[in-house]
């Protein structure tokens, strides 16, 4: 089963709009990865938060952690059309040997 | 080679048949996965290799599902006796070397398997 759950599962915004998405998870974790994936590709790296981590930056990015409620946000300023496609969040289990995925948020950016 | 490489990109497989899918990791990546995808999921977890070792196959979701890399790079992900229900995407990812946990993993464009 998976370990972690995003929200919405389906946005969709006007080009230059903020894109916020959210991921819960169920067990402790290490760290937290944002995932992006193009309609028939495979995933993309976007952004790693470790656990003891509360907020991080890249580009129009900005992913945050909180670890008491088992919840990260991902947040995409400024949207582009390019910027359509789905998004996942990993968590790594504590051993480290496994990172399970949610069902992912599908975003539209509409230009 | 420059990213993680899979082939073939896609497959048509009759009911029945044993299938194949070659993963190429990025070279130097200890770590290798397989995941399997399917239409409008999030990947579930199949195995993870450290070097030629199968460090954790519990993912594998039926005795029909093997997996090796016998010289801790190139692996293979063999399905036999396919069912329709193994049609999903199969994706494959390294990460860098030492422990896995604060790396990123890397992922190919998978190999599509569908069974008719």
């Amino acid at each position: 089963s998976q370990q972690g759950e995003e929200d919405p599962q389906a946005l969709s915004i006007q080009e230059g709009e903020n894109a916020t998405m959210n991921c819960s998870y169920k067990t402790s974790i290490n760290n937290l990865q944002w995932y992006r994936q193009n309609s028939g590709r495979g995933l993309v790296h976007l952004i790693l938060i470790r656990s003891n981590e509360r907020e991080k930056h890249s580009g129009r990015l900005r992913v945050t952690l909180d670890t008491s409620k088992k919840s990260s946000s991902l947040l995409i300023t400024a949207s582009r059309a390019a910027d359509t496609a789905s998004y996942f969040c990993a968590t790594d289990a504590y051993t480290g040997n496994q990172f399970y995925f949610g069902t992912g948020t599908s975003l539209t950016v509409i230009p | 080679g420059a990213g993680v490489s899979q082939s073939p990109r896609y497959k048509v497989a009759k009911r029945g048949q044993d299938v194949a899918l070659r993963c190429d990791p990025i070279s130097g990546h200890v770590s290798l996965f397989w995941y399997q995808q399917a239409l409008g999921q999030g990947p579930e977890f199949l195995t993870y290799f450290q070097n030629e070792a199968q460090l954790d196959k519990s993912g594998l979701p039926s005795d029909r599902f093997f997996a090796e890399r016998p010289e801790g790079s190139v692996s293979t992900l063999k399905i036999q006796r396919t069912q329709q229900e193994d049609s999903a995407v199969y994706l494959c990812a390294s990460s860098t070397p030492q422990e896995s946990s604060g790396n990123t993993i890397y992922f190919g464009e998978g190999s599509w398997l569908t069974v008719v």
